[in-house]
């Protein structure tokens, strides 16, 4: 069965510092899509950062990258120069044929 | 354009009475999804429609929750008979079944079952 793992149900980082955002998960598939979304207060779950599996390059997406390690499984996101706007829940997610399988989730908490 | 959308945005309702939360998906997206999420969890998959093709109904959790989609449009969740435990955030997205398969997501609705 394909399972996405968030072991950090919270973390905290100081506003303009870097934080990393953990996540492991498990497929038998060869090809597939790693995503990680953000949830606000406002619920409006809004994408972050896609990378897909057969692409060794990690994304980038401004202060947002990823560190993907296929042979691990891992999918960690590191965010860069923290903002008060980046306090939110963060999933992981892949996508199975059609059908998104997320994480627990981590809140990230931004201290001023 | 338009994102999705999703009404009621706030739903309190009392146990045992039915409710309907409908879905606007962006124009042109052939897939809708409905999630459940509890207070402070994951998303919990209930349901999938792609274009004209039967649903995958397998995260449904019981026989009083239903939901239909005519076509690539409007899609309605409804739960019969609610229950305290019904109580939860009901998202919906939507998405293009070519290229990233990116999911665009609604507000949810807010449903409190008392």
């Amino acid at each position: 069965a394909q399972t996405v793992t968030q072991s950090q149900p919270e973390m905290s980082v100081q506003e303009a510092e870097t934080v990393t955002l953990s996540c492991t998960y498990d497929t038998s598939e060869s090809d597939y899509y790693l995503f990680w979304y953000k949830q606000p207060p406002s619920r409006q779950m809004i994408l972050v950062i896609r990378q897909e599996a057969y692409k060794q390059q990690n994304a980038t997406e401004n202060r947002f990258s990823v560190n993907f390690q296929k042979a691990a499984k891992s999918f960690s996101l590191k965010i860069s120069d923290s903002q008060l706007g980046d306090a939110a829940m963060y999933f992981c997610a892949t996508i199975l044929t059609y059908k998104y399988i997320f994480g627990t989730g981590t809140r990230l908490k931004v201290l001023a | 354009g338009a994102g999705v959308s999703q009404s009621p945005s706030n739903k309190v309702t009392e146990k045992g009475k039915d409710v309907e939360l409908r879905c606007d998906p962006i124009s042109g997206h052939t897939a809708l999804y409905w999630y459940r999420q509890r207070l402070g969890q994951g998303l919990e998959f209930l349901i999938y429609f792609q274009g004209n093709s039967a649903p995958d109904k397998s995260g449904l959790p019981s026989d009083r929750f239903s939901a239909e989609r005519t076509g690539e449009s409007v899609s309605t969740l409804t739960i019969q008979r609610t229950q305290q435990e019904d109580s939860a955030v009901y998202l919906c997205a939507s998405s293009s079944v070519t290229g990233s398969y990116e999911q665009y997501f609604g507000p949810g609705t807010r449903l409190t079952v008392t």
